[in-house]
């Protein structure tokens, strides 16, 4: 079953303008959670992460949002880049119980020039 | 430079023949990791290790072994590898994370993996 989702396999955005991934999670336990990004035939890297104690997290063009209650939390990219075209997986932890991680089934997003 | 090595990248084998497939990290991170990516399921973790001689199953560990003997090693052990495991498999390192924003994992370039 799986605990982290992104509904969203695929994003299409025009260079420039903002990319917004969402990712939903069901185990209220996950205080930390990470953004990687993974180009073809690459292992992913990572983008950026937050825990549970903030609601927000920026560096740079990119941004995460972590909105507790909802279980939910979003990635937002400003502006978006052509070389942003990748997919995106979301992944969270539960700090408590070890460091299991769990991934989402990711966003391919494609910027368009 | 900092890296996480993966041995082989590709390999094509047969049902029931054991395989090895190494991972070695340059970082001198405790933290090592083994995650398998199939369409439409994203990145499942099989095994984890917090440290040398410690190491945990993560979600799909069935079928799969691994090992910790030294820091920088982690090698995934597939006893009798079997069509299901057909996959792309990646290695990855970290310090032990805590909740430090710049915890994060280093994944190596993955494994291409089909069992005919």
């Amino acid at each position: 079953d799986q605990q982290v989702k992104q509904n969203s396999p695929s994003l299409s955005v025009q260079e420039g303008r903002i990319s917004i991934l969402n990712c939903d999670y069901t185990n209220s336990m996950f205080d930390y959670f990470l953004w990687y990004k993974k180009y073809p035939a690459e292992g992913p890297t990572f983008l950026i992460s937050i825990s549970s104690i903030k609601d927000k997290n920026e560096d740079g063009r990119f941004t995460v949002f972590l909105n507790k209650s909802a279980k939910h939390l979003s990635l937002h990219i400003v502006p978006s880049q052509p070389g942003d075209s990748a997919v995106y997986f979301c992944a969270a932890s539960d700090s408590g119980t070890g460091n299991q991680f769990y991934f989402g089934t990711g966003t391919s997003l494609t910027v368009i020039p | 430079e900092a890296q996480v090595t993966q041995n082989p990248r590709y390999l094509i084998t047969v049902t029931g023949k054991k395989l090895t497939v190494t991972c070695s990290q340059n970082m001198n991170h405790e933290y090592m990791s083994w995650y398998r990516q199939d369409p439409g399921l994203g990145l499942r973790q099989i095994y984890y290790s917090m440290n040398v001689e410690v190491t945990d199953k993560g979600d799909v560990p069935e079928g799969y072994k691994v090992s910790r003997k030294e820091k920088r090693n982690f090698p995934l052990i597939l006893e009798s590898p079997s069509p299901n495991q057909t996959s792309l498999y990646f290695c990855a390192s970290s310090f032990v994370l805590g909740l430090a924003d710049t915890d994060t994992q280093y994944f190596g370039p993955g494994t291409r993996l089909t069992v005919l």
